[in-house]
């Protein structure tokens, strides 16, 4: 069993559709938790982190944490045709260094 | 976030051949830290580079096939040593934050394919 599971996709929405994306996971010794976004060609680019239960938003994403369901959730709203991209996440347990990366998932956002 | 240039960006290698991959950061970390991304896989962490000592290898990579070296607090090489065309993949970079620790930063990646 994969320490992270992610559904790999391809997602497909249309534009200004709420998007949601999740990761699941089997070690409660994860405290840390990371979305990030690769575009193609492209290094991971950080969008959200948090280390505790509930929710964090900043702008039109959502990042929400479920630590009793080891679930971890990233909602994007409105999405745009510019959000196509694949989302990472990554967990980190306590004084660690070592990201454990899901496998992403394709978002593809049409006009 | 700290800005992060890796060279080569892309390169085509002869199987047997060896490369070196350079990380050059805009500002001193203490962590850096070598990540592979086979085709269609996600992200498996290579090894820790602290500078001043020698790399953390992880379970399933090792140093005579991937030498690390991390002279200063802004700059490490990666080397891919005695290539094969299981080897070809991306390889990336990265930086801890120097405030928020637990925040990794990524570099754009060398796109590696051995013939």
């Amino acid at each position: 069993q994969k320490e992270v599971e992610q559904d790999p996709g391809p997602l497909s929405v249309p534009e200004g559709a709420i998007v949601s994306l999740n990761c699941t996971y089997s070690n409660s010794a994860f405290q840390y938790f990371m979305w990030y976004r690769q575009y193609s060609r492209k290094g991971p680019e950080l969008l959200m982190y948090t280390y505790s239960s509930g929710n964090k938003e900043d702008g039109r994403f959502t990042a929400q944490v479920d630590k009793s369901s080891k679930y971890i959730s990233l909602f994007i709203r409105d999405s745009q045709p510019s959000d196509s991209a694949t989302y990472l996440c990554a967990l980190l347990m306590d004084s660690s260094y070592k990201l454990i990366f899901g496998s992403g998932t394709r978002l593809l956002v049409r006009p | 976030s700290a800005v992060i240039s890796q060279k080569p960006s892309r390169d085509i290698c002869q199987r047997g051949t060896s490369l070196t991959i350079q990380c050059q950061v805009d500002s001193q970390v203490t962590m850096m830290f070598w990540y592979r991304q086979q085709p269609g896989q996600s992200l498996t962490l290579i090894a820790t580079a602290n500078q001043g000592s020698e790399a953390t290898y992880e379970s399933g990579f090792v140093i005579d096939k991937f030498p690390i070296s991390r002279p200063n607090l802004t700059f490490s090489t990666l080397t891919v040593s005695n290539m094969s065309p299981e080897d070809s993949s991306i390889y990336l970079c990265s930086v801890e934050d120097p405030v928020a620790k637990n925040i990794q930063y990524f570099g754009a990646g060398t796109r590696l394919s051995v013939l």
